[in-house]
């Protein structure tokens, strides 16, 4: 069965610093995408980066990068120079290929970024 | 280009009865995806739809029903309202193609639905 961990329920940073966010993931396919949501207190869930079980670079979109280690199935977003608006739920989901467009996500990281 | 929009943005109903929520995917998108959100269970696949049809069902009873029409345009319903529904429900729309390795689904606001 596919499953997404994030095992850190909550983090703290500091504005301007880095702060890496934890995603494991579990799957037996060998072509599926990861994905990171951001999801502030409105609701909407923002999409912020997208990795491909064969992509051999890591992604990067701005501010954010994954750190896509394939063989210990994680998939760890870093977000550098951390703003305020950058407080909010983070989601990693995974999308196996054969599956359609079903996401299963994590049980989501709620970031606070302090001034 | 317009978002995914979702309506109603709130909707307050008591058990026992339905409810029908719609969803409208971003113009030239097949696929739409339903989840639900709840601060227990977390977001949880529920169906999704292309080109009309269901492509794929999560682990929900059968009072969680969808249907997509010919403009792509969704809807879910949920009948017989437990407690327990009370969720935020999310709509995604991809530009998903069967077989395709990437699909960047982009969701809309969503759906508070209260049931008391």
């Amino acid at each position: 069965a596919q499953k997404i961990t994030q095992t850190q329920p909550g983090m703290f940073v500091q504005e301007k610093e880095a702060v890496t966010l934890d995603c494991t993931y579990d799957t037996s396919d060998q072509s599926y995408g990861l994905f990171w949501y951001k999801q502030p207190s409105s609701g909407e869930m923002i999409f912020l980066i997208y990795q491909g079980s064969y992509d051999e670079q890591n992604a990067t979109e701005g501010r954010y990068s994954l750190n896509f280690q394939k063989a210990r199935k994680s998939a760890n977003l870093v977000i550098s120079a951390s703003q305020l608006g950058d407080s909010a739920m983070y989601f990693c989901a995974m999308r196996v290929t054969n599956q359609g467009g079903k996401l299963i996500f994590g049980q989501g990281t709620e970031l606070s970024v302090k001034p | 280009k317009a978002g995914v929009t979702q309506t109603p943005r709130y909707l307050i109903k008591t058990r026992g009865q339905q409810v029908t929520l719609s969803c409208s995917p971003i113009s030239g998108h097949r696929s739409v995806s339903w989840y639900q959100q709840t601060p227990g269970q977390g977001l949880q696949f529920l169906f999704e739809y292309f080109s009309e049809t269901q492509r794929n069902k999560g682990n929900f009873p059968g009072r969680f029903s969808g249907r997509q029409f010919s403009n792509s345009r969704s809807e879910m319903n949920v009948s017989t309202l437990e407690l327990g529904d009370s969720a935020l429900y999310l709509c995604a729309s991809s530009s998903l193609t069967p077989g395709s390795h990437y699909n960047e689904q982009f969701f809309g606001p969503g759906t508070r639905l209260t049931v008391l």
